[in-house]
């Protein structure tokens, strides 16, 4: 998605909080949405924030929104190995029926004992 | 438990077949999507339907067509597949709500190669 970017790649020790994080082009976007995809499955919703919002913490996860530089960060605290999978930022231009989302380009997380 | 399924988990098929990849949801949903995820790339959207007999091209539609005859299946058609066509496929279903967060659900993916 080239209106969404993510970087590739992002390692960490267990135990240790991990960031990853993702920028966007559109400042219509109403939410903004991380993804997270297991090896050999499909993508699942980890967490969302609506764009009034600048915060968000759901147990282990915080997601941090900024709108002027159109960044969102995704915060795991106490990384576990089962944490280890990729990472999609989405967002959503306007209000639109279709619940259309835009993903980047996914970051891999990858979790060390 | 809501679902969405694929019919293919891996697909093996030759340049210049029809391949057709199935989806099915069983959550009544208004909204299918296809998409085709590869490394570095992420989701890009091939086609999506918003109603039975609906559809709309996403961002890259070329080489691909669809069908929804049904409100719960939706169907991806290569009408003759090619080599870079080899890639992993993702439906997706999501309701039509407008005013929400609207999770998108997801399908395990099939994992296509063209030889």
């Amino acid at each position: 998605g080239e209106d969404v970017e993510q970087s590739l790649f992002r390692s960490v020790r267990e135990g240790d909080s991990s960031v990853i994080n993702c920028t966007y082009t559109d400042s219509s976007s109403t939410y903004l949405y991380w993804y997270k995809q297991e090896p050999g499955a499909g993508l699942q919703l980890l967490t969302y924030i609506f764009s009034n919002m600048d915060m968000k913490q759901d147990q282990r996860l915080t997601v941090l929104l900024n709108k002027k530089d159109k960044h969102l960060s995704l915060r795991i605290a106490d990384t576990q190995t089962g944490d280890s999978a990729i990472y999609f930022c989405a967002e959503r231009k306007g209000h639109n029926a279709g619940n259309m989302l835009t993903f980047g380009g996914g970051t891999r997380l990858m979790v060390k004992p | 438990d809501v679902k969405v399924t694929q019919s293919s988990r891996y697909l093996v098929k030759r340049t210049g077949e029809k391949v057709f990849l199935e989806c099915v949801q069983d959550m009544d949903h208004e909204n299918m999507f296809w998409y085709r995820q590869d490394p570095g790339l992420g989701l890009r959207l091939i086609y999506f339907s918003y109603d039975v007999k609906m559809k709309e091209k996403g961002d890259i539609p070329e080489g691909y067509s669809v069908s929804r005859e049904k409100k719960e299946r939706f169907s991806l058609i290569l009408e003759s597949a090619s080599t870079n066509q080899t890639s992993m496929y993702l439906c997706a279903s999501t309701p039509r709500q407008r005013w929400s967060y609207n999770e998108q659900f997801f399908g395990p993916g099939t994992r296509l190669t063209v030889l």
